[in-house]
């Protein structure tokens, strides 16, 4: 069966920085996706990772631990619109993913 | 490039009516998913198509949901008859699965905007 747990909700103030984390536990693995949802929209994609480490991309960053099953996206320099639902996924094959409940972020001033 | 294209964007029915979501998917994708999405149970994968073939069916709640995909720019996800407890919203997503074989990195899925579907 496949589990992915992440934080219900989270607040940060406008300017800082936050870190959402994520872990799984699975079988099969091909790779840990990050998608963000704004409130009555479509999910869309931010990141994805399938090597352990750290990958940038301006102001988000996202990083893997196969042998840990944990994931975390960080966020710097937090803008309102930054406010929204952050989804954690897992790849259980290249098609198939399985999402977390997300993680409704709040940004405050 | 147009996107994932899904109609109709809202649909409100009475109880024991048939609903039928349509989706187009973006052009030169080859794999097709249908998701469901409620506040109590998240982003729920349906089923998803590879070369317009159904791969994986296992999260189709029952019998009353049935999906088709008759060409490669086409795929229906049909309720029949409709429940209350369908009520939720219905994302179609596309990607390009690149080995044909599952077994390749994760590819990535764009999503339609959805079909916000009310059963009264």
């Amino acid at each position: 069966g496949q589990n992915i747990d992440q934080p219900t909700e989270m607040t940060a103030t406008e300017g800082a920085i936050v870190q959402i984390n994520c872990t799984y536990q699975t079988s099969g693995f091909n790779g840990l996706f990050w998608y963000q949802q704004h409130a009555g929209e479509a999910p869309t994609f931010l990141s994805y990772n399938v090597l352990d480490g750290l990958e940038e991309k301006g102001r988000f960053s996202s990083f893997l631990s196969r042998s840990k099953g944990y994931s975390y996206l960080l966020l710097k320099e937090l803008q309102m619109k930054d406010s929204a639902s952050y989804l954690c996924a897992h790849a259980g094959t290249a098609s198939k993913l399985t999402f977390g409940t997300g993680t409704r972020l709040q940004v405050t001033l | 490039d147009a996107g994932v294209i899904q109609s109709p964007r809202h649909e409100v029915t009475e109880m024991g009516q048939e609903v039928t979501l349509r989706c187009k998917p973006i052009s030169g994708h080859n794999s097709l998913f249908w998701y469901r999405q409620t506040m109590m149970r998240g982003l729920e994968l349906l089923i998803y198509f590879n070369n317009n073939v159904p791969i994986d069916d296992s999260g189709m709640p029952e019998d009353r949901f049935s999906a088709k995909m008759p060409n490669a720019s086409f795929s229906t996800l049909k309720i029949q008859p409709s429940e209350p407890r369908d009520s939720a919203v219905y994302f179609c997503a596309s990607g390009e699965e690149k080995t044909g074989m599952g077994q390749g990195p994760g590819e990535t899925q764009y999503f339609g905007p959805g079909t916000r579907l009310l059963v009264l």
